[in-house]
């Protein structure tokens, strides 16, 4: 099963700024997402990251907010732009290495602090 | 729409066997799985369902009937480490996740 790294585990950052996100697997894989966990909650899919093209969003979520990028397809990156303390979550890099009965695999999670 | 329905919490001891039910709508139905969570950490995949039935991995089961739109996931033999969040999860072209049940095992 494939093994996800994610970076940074977790970051403290000022409001108006943006955070970048990386997520590597370990082997080539189909489809790659982003989600977003509050503490204590469900996890909400952000946007699906595609190889060579654009993500696809979810309701709720934007590209000027959340650019997304997977230049190939072991890799992805989340940037959260102009944060608030309203973006301050757990962000989850997660992947499926096949079509048919494969389950999601996720990272560790970034958590991130907006203050 | 899609909606995922799960108890918010459930609390069992030692040894004793808990059934966690998982209701859901959703257009595109591929399968139903779930995932546990501890305090701190990833979500990791425990079962998968696509057709009706009972799948058995160790001690825990899951089971799905497709018609009624409903599963669940029955964990034997309750330990201590048991103690987290369980989350159904329905798959079709993307992942949505319920709101997750979280698990106290008592001593």
């Amino acid at each position: 099963s494939a093994v996800i790294s994610q970076k940074p585990s977790r970051d403290i950052c000022q409001r108006g700024t943006s955070l970048t996100i990386q997520c590597q697997v370990d082997s080539q894989v189909t489809m790659m997402f982003w989600y977003r966990q509050q503490p204590g909650q469900s996890l909400t899919l952000i946007a699906t990251a595609n190889q060579g093209s654009e993500a696809t969003y979810e309701s709720g979520f934007v590209i000027d907010k959340f650019p997304i990028s997977r230049p190939n397809l072991t890799f992805s990156t989340l940037t959260v732009s102009n944060m608030s303390p309203e973006d301050s979550s757990i962000y989850l890099c997660s992947a499926r290495d096949r079509e048919g009965n494969s389950p999601l695999h996720f990272g560790n999670g970034t958590r991130l602090t907006v203050t | 729409g899609q909606s995922l329905e799960q108890p918010s919490e459930v609390t069992a001891v030692e040894g004793a066997i808990v059934q966690i039910n998982c209701t859901y709508q959703t257009s595109g139905f591929y399968g139903l799985s779930w995932y546990q969570q501890h305090d701190g950490g990833a979500p990791t995949f425990l079962s998968y369902n696509a057709l009706d039935g009972l799948e058995e991995t160790g001690r825990f089961s899951s089971f799905l009937s497709r018609s009624d739109s409903y599963g669940y996931l029955l964990l034997q033999e309750l330990q201590m480490k048991d103690s987290a969040s369980y989350f159904c999860a329905v798959r079709g072209f993307k992942t949505i996740f319920g709101a997750g049940t979280r698990l106290f095992v008592k001593a």
